[in-house]
């Protein structure tokens, strides 16, 4: 148990379809993270909320829709997605986004499969 | 050239054995090195956080630094097969960034 849960575990969804993925961190953290995950390929950023505030978007699609209503909670809204966009999305938090000692704890991901 | 490199391994060693898992970096600002372990289907979990060069050590784990040469390293001391999972570095420039840099992984199987 990480202390950051993320559901669903395993989605699969068509490319027209409309999905969330929800992410809810009980470690008291303040900045929250989407990352992507393919095989092979480093780990990739994709959004950064800090105390609520967006603070970065890493050129990520607009098909992929963050939002964040507290510091406690994360969503990833989903629409007419490709199949490349298939892979395991991970929720992250820490205590801050910049902040001395910084240490980013994951969840345990969302597979995603686009059909 | 890529920021980070790691191999991906697999890499497979008898139960009972020391391994080493390596990445090479480019960028000598890099100045805090984690190491994250990630069992299949689940997330990375962090091991080990350690700034600028030298040894840590935490039980069978060991992290190593060497700045000079921009190469850092992860022992595992009497291996497991619970060890078996995909290691993953990553490194930043301050401390308080979010910013980290992630290696690709290494693939790790300890036979029983």
């Amino acid at each position: 148990e990480t202390g950051v849960t993320q559901t669903p575990r395993h989605l699969v969804m068509g490319m027209t379809n409309k999905k969330s993925l929800k992410c809810e961190q009980h470690l008291g953290h303040n900045a929250m993270y989407w990352y992507k995950q393919s095989a092979k390929k480093p780990l990739e950023l994709m959004f950064v909320y800090n105390f609520k505030e967006q603070t970065e978007n890493n050129s990520v699609p607009s098909r992929f829709s963050p939002e964040c209503p507290n510091s406690s909670h994360l969503f990833l809204h989903l629409h007419t997605l490709q199949p490349e966009d298939s892979a395991l999305y991970l929720c992250a938090s820490s205590r801050q986004a910049d902040s001395s000692g910084n240490t980013i704890y994951f969840g345990e991901g969302s597979w995603l499969t686009v059909v | 050239q890529k920021e980070v490199e790691q191999d991906p391994g697999p890499l497979s060693v008898p139960e009972g054995a020391i391994v080493s898992l390596n990445c090479t970096y480019s960028n000598s600002a890099f100045q805090y090195f984690m190491w994250y372990r990630q069992y299949s289907r689940k997330g990375p979990e962090l091991l080990m956080y350690t700034y600028s060069s030298g040894n840590k050590e935490d039980g069978r784990f060991t992290a190593q630094v060497d700045k000079s040469s921009k190469y850092i390293s992860l022992f595992i001391r009497d291996s497991q097969p619970s060890d078996s999972a995909t290691y993953l570095c990553a490194m930043t420039f301050t401390s308080g960034t979010y910013k980290y840099i992630f290696g690709t992984g290494t693939r790790l199987k300890v036979l029983a």
